[in-house]
């Protein structure tokens, strides 16, 4: 069966600091792969998709990168963490286009 | 551009009672629609999901989903909610190029006994 890993579980980080979150899938291969970001109390932001290794598409300008550097790995990024970066970040995978994505259990990141 | 509307922020029922969740979305084709739950502090847990065919859809967790096209709406049931049900509770459209999902604000269901 396929599982999610998205680690750590929580996060707290000085402001200006940099950031590197990571999501792996287990069971499956050339997932698409998601970031979302969740603001307290409000819905899912998409930030990056991948369909492939190597490829990044970016929904929202904003001090936050993404990377993929294997088939099954996911990682975001921040050279200099802002207030603004605080919230509930999560990782999604998909087998392909128009299925259902199956989320990690999110990281709190909180900036301080 | 594809939208969901999750009209209720929050809903209380009480133990036993029966639920309605409200979705409405926009989409000029055949949409996929999916349901997610989010207990605080987790990850989502895909409910059910419409693609085609039935138009009233079974889940987990004694979940039921009925499509309407005439009034763009996918909205959520439950017989008998139980306390456990407590949580927040998304709708999601898959866009027309498939390769995002759009998520509505959410709904957040409190159980009172």
């Amino acid at each position: 069966s396929q599982t999610i890993h998205q680690w750590p579980a929580t996060l707290v980080q000085p402001v200006g600091s940099p950031l590197s979150l990571e999501c792996t899938v287990e069971g499956t291969s050339n997932p698409n792969l998601y970031w979302y970001r969740q603001a307290a109390g409000r819905g899912l932001q998409l930030l990056f998709y991948s369909v492939g290794i190597g490829q990044i598409s970016s929904e929202v300008p904003q001090n936050l990168s993404a990377s993929r550097p294997q088939d099954r790995q996911f990682i975001l990024s921040s050279k200099k963490l802002l207030l603004s970066d605080s919230g509930f970040y999560l990782c999604a995978w998909r087998y392909r286009e128009n299925t259902e994505a199956f989320f990690g259990q999110g990281t709190r990141l909180t900036v301080v | 551009a594809q939208s969901v509307t999750q009209p209720d922020i929050h809903i209380t029922v009480s133990e036993g009672a029966s639920l309605e969740l409200r979705c409405n979305y926009s989409y000029g084709a055949t949409p996929y629609l999916f349901w997610y739950v989010q207990s605080p502090g987790q990850g989502l847990q895909l409910l059910l999901k419409y693609f085609s065919g039935d138009t009233l859809v079974q889940g987990i967790k004694g979940f039921e989903a009925e499509f309407k096209r005439s009034q763009s709406s996918f909205n959520l049931r439950k017989p008998s909610v139980h306390w456990s049900d407590a949580a927040e509770y998304f709708c999601a459209v898959g866009d027309t190029g498939g390769f995002k999902t759009i998520f509505g604000a959410g709904t957040r269901l409190f159980v009172k006994a």
